[in-house]
């Protein structure tokens, strides 16, 4: 099975800018759950999409936002970018039953300047 | 609250020695714990978990629950086990995946 895939994998933007980043599961995988990923503050949940419904939602601020698509590829948008935001993120695919395990991608890696 | 806390930000050993990973949890139900591995420039991966009680590359982590614990351990620390260890909670409530700050484990010579 072909793994996770992240598109594209390095991104600059300037502050004030919004990005979109895009995520394929891998095959018959129905959840995408993206995360942040800093030096500072670790792995931060950012949502979990399941059937293209929001199942999860971590404490993020509402510029944050996702989506999953009928074929379970999923983006995430950032509108109105601050430098703080400067991080990879990372996409993780699973069956999406209770216990499953996460399949994580290579993630995108965002400079906010 | 669900919570799941590595005490360590970084743990530093000689090769040889014996590493422990701490890793805490809280959750009043019944938990399923992981542990998930990322090596220098490799994705982040599973690498045990707690209900199929196996050892791989030599590690293993016992779910304690009367001390709410699942730390991961290893006899003998190699160099190629350098990486950021993250512990992982899921609870039975949702499907969400409940994660440790992290510990990055350096192998020294």
């Amino acid at each position: 099975k072909a793994g996770v895939t992240q598109t594209p994998r390095y991104l600059i933007k300037t502050r004030g800018q919004q990005v979109t980043l895009s995520c394929s599961p891998i095959s018959g995988h129905r959840s995408v759950s993206w995360y942040q990923q800093t030096p500072g503050q670790g792995l931060q949940f950012l949502f979990e999409y399941f059937s293209e419904t929001q199942r999860n939602k971590g404490n993020f601020p509402g510029r944050f936002s996702g989506r999953q698509f009928s074929n379970s590829r999923s983006e995430m948008n950032v509108s109105t970018l601050e430098l703080g935001d400067s991080a990879l993120y990372l996409c993780a695919s699973s069956s999406g039953q209770s216990t499953n395990e996460q399949f994580f991608g290579p993630g995108t890696r965002l400079t906010v300047l | 609250a669900q919570r799941v806390t590595q005490p360590e930000k970084l743990l530093s050993v000689f090769k040889g020695a014996p590493v422990e990973l701490k890793c805490n949890y809280s959750y009043s139900g019944s938990p399923e714990l992981f542990w998930y591995v990322q090596y220098s420039r490799q994705r982040l991966q599973l690498l045990l978990r707690h209900i199929s009680r196996e050892s791989i590359k030599g590690f293993t982590a016992d779910l304690n629950k009367g001390e709410t614990s699942f730390h991961l351990k290893k006899p003998f620390a190699q160099e190629e086990d350098s990486a950021m260890y993250y512990c992982a909670l899921s609870a039975d409530s949702n499907y969400q995946l409940i994660w440790g700050a992290g510990t990055k484990l350096i192998i020294k010579p």
